[in-house]
């Protein structure tokens, strides 16, 4: 059973292109849930996800970031016209239910 | 406001000494307590969660402690190693959402 799989792991973006990060949950997991982690500190909850539903996205800004996870394929984050307050490490993570099991992250760097 | 408060921010401890770190919540409303390592560039790890009904878990040289009334956990690590040299975050969550509330971390060294 592969773990989470988060691509690309690194992505560097000019300020005002669009990013699009991918997660692939575990298998039988219909939970997803997106994290951003800043250098030096903890992790701050965006969004969390079931099939085709967004459950909670209290933590997403209320611009430029939006969330899927479609019937069929990856859930996707995406963030247009990224701006250098962008640059962080985004963290998938996968539940079935309770136990969160965490991907490998993507660094988006901000050029 | 941090809902999670974490200690301290960096700890060293000599190789089979015991390192110890703390967390304190505010939202008598969480109900699971999960600690995570993270080396670096790598994704967190789930080492060892504890709920509310229990005030001690073990799991290998990992125990998390409890306290309900002080609102207070904590991640004991015995014999430590530097292996174990790594940040680890203690977390909460509530109710069927999960989403999780992280402290701050912790940067663990251990000396050879």
């Amino acid at each position: 059973n592969a773990g989470v799989m988060q691509n690309p792991r690194h992505l560097v973006r000019r300020r005002g292109q669009e990013a699009r990060l991918r997660c692939s949950p575990m298998k039988g997991h219909s939970h997803v849930y997106w994290y951003r982690q800043l250098p030096e500190e903890g992790l701050k909850f965006m969004v969390y996800l079931q099939k085709e539903n967004i459950i909670d996205e209290s933590g997403m800004p209320k611009e430029r970031f939006s969330a899927e996870f479609p019937k069929e394929g990856p859930s996707i984050l995406r963030i247009q016209q990224v701006v250098r307050g962008d640059s962080a490490a985004y963290f998938c993570a996968s539940s079935p239910g309770q136990e969160a099991f965490f991907g490998q992250g993507t660094r988006l760097t901000v050029v | 406001q941090q809902q999670v408060k974490q200690s301290p921010q960096s700890l060293i401890v000599q190789k089979g000494g015991i390192s110890i770190i703390n967390c304190a919540y505010e939202n008598t409303a969480f109900d699971y307590f999960p600690w995570y390592q993270q080396f670096p560039g790598k994704g967190p790890a789930l080492l060892i969660a504890i709920r509310p009904d229990v005030s001690e878990k073990k799991e290998g040289r990992f125990t998390i402690s409890f306290n309900k009334s002080a609102k207070q956990f904590s991640l004991h690590i015995m014999d430590s190693q530097p292996g174990d040299s790594a940040t680890y975050f203690c977390a909460a969550s509530t109710g069927n959402n999960r989403k999780l509330i992280w402290g701050l971390g912790t940067s663990l060294a251990v000396n050879p």
